[in-house]
């Protein structure tokens, strides 16, 4: 079984500045994915960002990024230059790599505000 | 490409009744999981269909069943309706062939038990 925590149930930020927003997980595969999806009010939920286990090297996609710690089994997504459109809440989900296994398993998620 | 879609967008019922949820997804994608979103419990998984066949089951009564036809549309059903059941309901669709496909999620429809 897999449990994810994301410890802040909501957390803003001024526009332009950078916000963290954090995530534990745990689980008894050894492969998996790590993935931020984001839902903006009354929008579709979006992915934002993924994570390969087997890599040591964080991933980024632009303003976003995250500081994988595998052995503590932390996930945190970094929003840089925050904009008033990154509004949303923000769920960590993590993947495992087994075949035919299409499920992923969310934290409760972090309503993220961006003051203007 | 059209994205996820979902219908009806809106549903209102009362309790004891049943309810039939539609997803369509991408085309060409093959896969369509279902996840049901309520403030308490957060997003929780109920279950996957792949190629006409459920390929992954949540912890969910036998209330909630679901399907998929040939063109992989997909239906969740919901019967005796109990308060509870009120959520906002997603489905998702990928490619489903790999070991890892993007699931690419549709606006859901919200679901009001009264």
């Amino acid at each position: 079984a897999q449990t994810v925590t994301q410890s802040q149930p909501e957390m803003s930020v001024q526009e332009a500045e950078t916000v963290t927003l954090s995530c534990t997980y745990d689980t008894s595969e050894s492969d998996y994915y790590l993935f931020w999806y984001k839902q903006p009010p009354s929008r579709q939920m979006i992915l934002v960002i993924r994570q390969e286990a087997y890599k040591q090297q964080n991933a980024t996609e632009n303003r976003f990024s995250v500081n994988f710690q595998k052995a503590a089994k932390s996930f945190s997504l970094k929003i840089s230059d925050s904009q008033l459109g990154d509004a949303a809440m923000y769920f960590c989900a993590p993947f495992p790599i087994i075949q035919g296994a299409q499920k992923l398993v969310f934290g409760q998620g972090t309503r993220l505000t961006i003051n203007p | 490409k059209a994205g996820v879609t979902q219908t009806p967008r809106y549903l209102i019922k009362t309790r004891g009744q049943q309810v039939t949820l539609s997803c369509s997804p991408i085309s060409g994608h093959r896969s369509v999981s279902w996840y049901q979103q309520t403030p308490g419990q957060g997003l929780q998984f109920l279950f996957e269909y792949f190629s006409e066949t459920q390929r992954n089951k949540g912890n969910f009564p036998g209330r909630f069943s679901g399907r998929q036809f040939s063109n992989s549309r997909s239906e969740m059903n919901v019967s005796t309706l109990e308060l509870g059941d009120s959520a906002l309901y997603l489905c998702a669709s990928s490619s489903g062939a790999g070991v890892y496909n993007e699931q690419f999620f549709g606006p859901g429809t919200r679901l009001t038990v009264l």
